[in-house]
């Protein structure tokens, strides 16, 4: 059964700092993993996609990368700003199934 | 361009009403899903649809049917709600099954039961 893990559950940072989510999985017989965003009250928004033959994506200040091997994924942000804070939720699709499984996501809290 | 679509948005429920939650997309993808988000639970799967025909259970799937009409059209059916099925549904898309695509996300469908 693929189980995908998040740390921190929560995260509180000042403004202009880089900081890294992690994101770990127990299958890594994976097809892709998403990285998403999730204001309060609000749907998903998609930010990036990694392919299970890439090791990394970048949008703008966001950097992910994906080690399949050992199951493991970091979403950097760089000079973070109090816009970015949200919930960011990982999800990796594949495995032994046709499933797309989530984490249980970061609460980001960036402080002016 | 719709991409995924969830009606209802909001909805009250009484303990042991029933009620059908339907979700459709319009990107010709093969694979749906149902999830539900609870607080510091992330989202949980529900009921899947890896194509057009088929449907499996997922994490959570006790107290839940689900429907896959057509290709564009997967709905979820609470027969007899009950409070522990106070939730926020995601319905999902993908290109599926097998393929390495991205998911697409409805708006979310926020059910209180009473």
């Amino acid at each position: 059964k693929q189980e995908v893990t998040q740390i921190p559950a929560a995260l509180s940072v000042p403004e202009g700092e880089n900081l890294v989510l992690n994101c770990s999985f127990t299958d890594s017989a994976i097809y892709n993993l998403q990285w998403f965003r999730q204001d309060p009250g609000k749907g998903l928004t998609s930010l990036l996609l990694i392919q299970s033959s890439q090791r990394e994506q970048t949008s703008g200040r966001l950097n992910a990368s994906l080690d399949k091997s050992s199951g493991r994924s970091t979403l950097y942000i760089a000079a973070s700003q109090p816009g970015d804070s949200a919930t960011y939720l990982c999800a990796v699709y594949g495995g032994a199934t046709n499933k797309l499984i989530f984490g249980t996501g970061t609460l980001l809290a960036v402080q002016p | 361009n719709a991409g995924v679509t969830q009606t209802p948005k909001f909805q009250v429920l009484k303990t042991g009403q029933s009620m059908t939650l339907q979700c459709a997309q319009d990107m010709n993808h093969n694979s749906m899903y149902w999830y539900r988000q609870d607080p510091g639970m992330g989202l949980r799967l529900i009921y899947y649809s890896a194509s057009e025909g088929t449907t499996d259970k997922g994490e959570v799937p006790n107290g839940y049917n689900v429907s896959r009409l057509n290709k564009r059209e997967f709905s979820l059916r609470l027969e007899s709600a009950a409070p522990s099925q106070t939730s926020v549904y995601f319905c999902a898309s993908s290109v599926g099954p097998f393929v390495d695509t991205e998911a697409f996300f409805g708006q979310g469908t926020r059910l209180t039961v009473v």
